[in-house]
């Protein structure tokens, strides 16, 4: 069975400093892993996806299948990366159905920078 | 507006009452979802069509009915809720060969 686990709930840290939200994921097969998020006010959106191996307002996510894990990072937190975060999990593309997708999401973290 | 949108905003419901929560996207998406938001929960991925067929029913007790018209509209039909069913729902559309889901905003239900 798919099951993502984000064990905190909460994290608040200072602007400037570090962020890291964990992420740990159960899947038998090759997965796809997401991090979509949602700010205040807004609706949720995908904000980066592993197979992409990009940065996206600064932050990256590196799959590490050892340790099945897909930790999300900033070097540098901003005021502006207050939100929720949602780490997803998606079987690999060959286990689609013909299109669509089965994203199982993890439980959320709430992140709040504090000036 | 753009995008997926989603109506109501809020529904408020007695138990008896039978409502609908309605879903549209003009983004040429073909696959379209229904996810639950409760407050202690993880999103729930409740239905999943794909060019308007059903492919996914994720256990999801027979009060709650999606209908799927075409590709660009999604319904849920509710009849005899319970109040644990008082959550978040949200709808959610995807392009085929496309990792991405656009979500909607949306509903906010309230069981009485």
């Amino acid at each position: 069975a798919q099951r993502v686990t984000q064990p905190e709930k909460l994290l608040s840290v200072f602007k400037g400093a570090p962020v890291e939200l964990k992420c740990n994921y159960s899947y038998s097969g090759s997965p796809e892993l997401f991090w979509y998020v949602q700010y205040s006010r807004q609706r949720l959106q995908l904000l980066l996806r592993h197979i992409s191996r990009e940065s996206i307002k600064g932050f990256t996510a590196d799959l590490n299948k050892g340790e099945t894990s897909f930790h999300l990072k900033k070097p540098f937190a901003q005021e502006e990366d207050s939100a929720m975060y949602y780490c997803a999990l998606s079987g690999s593309r060959g286990v689609w159905d013909q299109g669509a997708q089965k994203l199982v999401f993890g439980q959320g973290t709430r992140l709040t920078i504090n000036p | 507006e753009t995008g997926v949108t989603q109506t109501p905003r809020h529904l408020v419901m007695g138990m008896t009452n039978k409502k609908s929560l309605k879903c549209e996207q003009h983004l040429g998406h073909n696959a379209m979802y229904w996810y639950k938001q409760s407050a202690k929960k993880p999103l729930e991925l409740m239905f999943v069509y794909n060019f308007k067929e059903q492919t996914e029913n994720n256990s999801v007790p027979s009060r709650f009915s999606p209908e799927c018209p075409n590709s660009s509209h999604l319904f849920l039909h509710l009849h005899t809720l319970q109040p644990e069913d008082s959550a978040l729902y949200l709808c959610a559309s995807s392009r085929q060969d496309h990792e991405k889901l656009f979500f909607g905003s949306g509903t906010q239900l309230s069981v009485l």
